[in-house]
């Protein structure tokens, strides 16, 4: 998990392999949204969740939000090399836009 | 074309000294923010703005200033650095005045070394 006091996660999996990543946030909100940082840049928004969808597909990835235990997940189907990149969590203030970001997981893809 | 663009990439600073980070977006967006990301501490923010002449404090604004003295132009000032903020520095530009949906667009980031 990416929040709390949990320090910065690594996974290692072979290509077409499935992978999870999972967040839990401190604070109330209806949104999360998950950003990919690739080497040298700076992150990007893959995919953004809402409350009452309990479960966001883009091509190969799946993120889920439970806002009962505070928490959502990442999936990434039959993943790729090029895959291989930070992942962060982020939730967002109701009123400010400022989004705090978890401490990331680093996905390392292998052929 | 980038559209949130960063200068410099790479500075190297010495205690004591003043430095300037600058960011432009070509977004139009109202907000915007800088973040500095450190290993096992992700992305904190530093500052934000609403729009120009408007600075907000961040979760970790202490030795920082701000300035946006325009839409497009947002500054980060160290007024005396220090090793401590040697860090990688994004900006960013944000699509929402406010609200949870917020998406935000950064930049490449810039390295800065304080020695």
């Amino acid at each position: 998990s990416q929040w709390g006091e949990e320090n910065l996660q690594a996974l290692s999996i072979q290509e077409g392999e499935d992978v999870t990543m999972n967040c839990s946030y401190k604070t109330y909100t209806t949104v999360v949204h998950w950003y990919r940082q690739d080497s040298g840049r700076g992150p990007a928004l893959i995919i953004l969740i809402r409350s009452n969808e309990r479960e966001k597909r883009s091509g190969r990835l799946r993120a889920t939000l439970d806002t009962s235990s505070q928490s959502s997940s990442l999936s990434i189907t039959a993943a790729q090399c090029e895959d291989t990149a930070v992942y962060f969590c982020a939730t967002s203030g109701a009123n400010t836009g400022k989004l705090t970001f978890g401490h990331g997981t680093i996905l390392r893809v292998h052929p | 074309e980038a559209a949130v663009t960063q200068s410099p990439r790479n500075k190297v600073a010495v205690t004591g000294g003043k430095v300037t980070l600058s960011c432009n977006q070509t977004n139009n967006h109202n907000n915007m923010y800088w973040y500095r990301q450190d290993t096992g501490h992700g992305l904190r923010l530093i500052h934000y703005s609403y729009g120009a002449g408007s600075t907000e404090k961040g979760d970790i604004p202490d030795g920082y200033k701000a300035s946006r003295p325009s839409q497009e132009n947002f500054s980060l000032i160290l007024e005396l650095a220090t090793p401590s903020q040697t860090s990688v520095y994004f900006c960013a530009s944000g699509d929402a005045p406010g609200g949870s949906q917020n998406t935000l667009y950064f930049g490449a980031g810039t390295r800065l070394s304080v020695l």
